[in-house]
């Protein structure tokens, strides 16, 4: 049973857009939710990461929206760059339970930033 | 500081065998965890270690088993290997406050890519 559901599988956006990708979970347990940045032949890399206290977080260009309530959150990507081209990972884990069930991901969203 | 370090790169096994993968924690983490990403997959949790034991597991069979050695570092054994081992092997470590048994944020090493013919 797949407990972290992504969307869209793929997605293009033409440069300076808005990259939207979102993703629900079922397991109320979790209490962090990450998103993973993962280019050709590399490992994932943490990109940005709530707590379902707050329902919005910010760095630089990438935002977390995060709904309790619905059980979503989802990344918005802002004036996309075609650096940004890779695939994103949405994972989930509960972190005060000490995380001994692993990160759960998603099964990925492959972003094309069309320049 | 060093990140997450992996070895090998690369390996190719034939079905049958028997594979060790290594991982180097960051310095800092006391936990590392391995996960299996097939192609076009996300990754997949396969157990976690700390303090030199295994502190998790996900849903794969006992031939996968791991060490965790005292300078955190950890291997990954996979024995009876079969083709739909071929995958990448992530390894992620992080730091588990003993007190509070809270796990802060999993950081990921460059992955071994393993081939089983």
């Amino acid at each position: 049973q797949q407990q972290v559901k992504q969307s869209p599988q793929s997605l293009i956006v033409q440069k300076g857009g808005i990259s939207i990708i979102n993703c629900a979970y079922e397991n109320t347990a979790f209490d962090y939710f990450p998103w993973y940045q993962q280019f050709p032949g590399k490992g994932p890399a943490l990109l940005i990461a709530i707590r379902p206290d707050v329902s919005e977080k910010k760095e630089g260009r990438f935002t977390i929206s995060f709904n309790k309530s619905a059980k979503q959150f989802s990344l918005h990507i802002m004036d996309s760059q075609p650096g940004d081209s890779a695939t994103y990972f949405c994972a989930a884990s509960s972190l005060s339970g000490g995380g001994a069930d692993g990160l759960t991901f998603g099964k990925g969203t492959h972003l094309i930033i069309q320049p | 500081e060093t990140g997450v370090t992996q070895s090998p790169t690369h390996l190719i096994k034939t079905r049958g065998q028997q594979v060790t993968l290594r991982c180097s924690s960051q310095s800092g983490h006391n936990t590392v965890s391995w996960y299996q990403q097939a192609l076009g997959q996300g990754p997949q949790f396969i157990f976690q270690y700390y303090r030199e034991e295994e502190n998790g597991r996900g849903n794969f069979p006992p031939r996968f088993s791991g060490l965790q050695f005292p300078n955190y570092s950890s291997e990954l054994n996979v024995n009876a290997l079969e083709l739909d081992d071929s995958a990448l092997y992530l390894c992620a470590s992080s730091l588990k406050i003993l007190t509070s048994g809270r796990l802060y944020e999993q950081f990921f090493g460059p992955g071994t890519r393993l081939t089983v013919l």
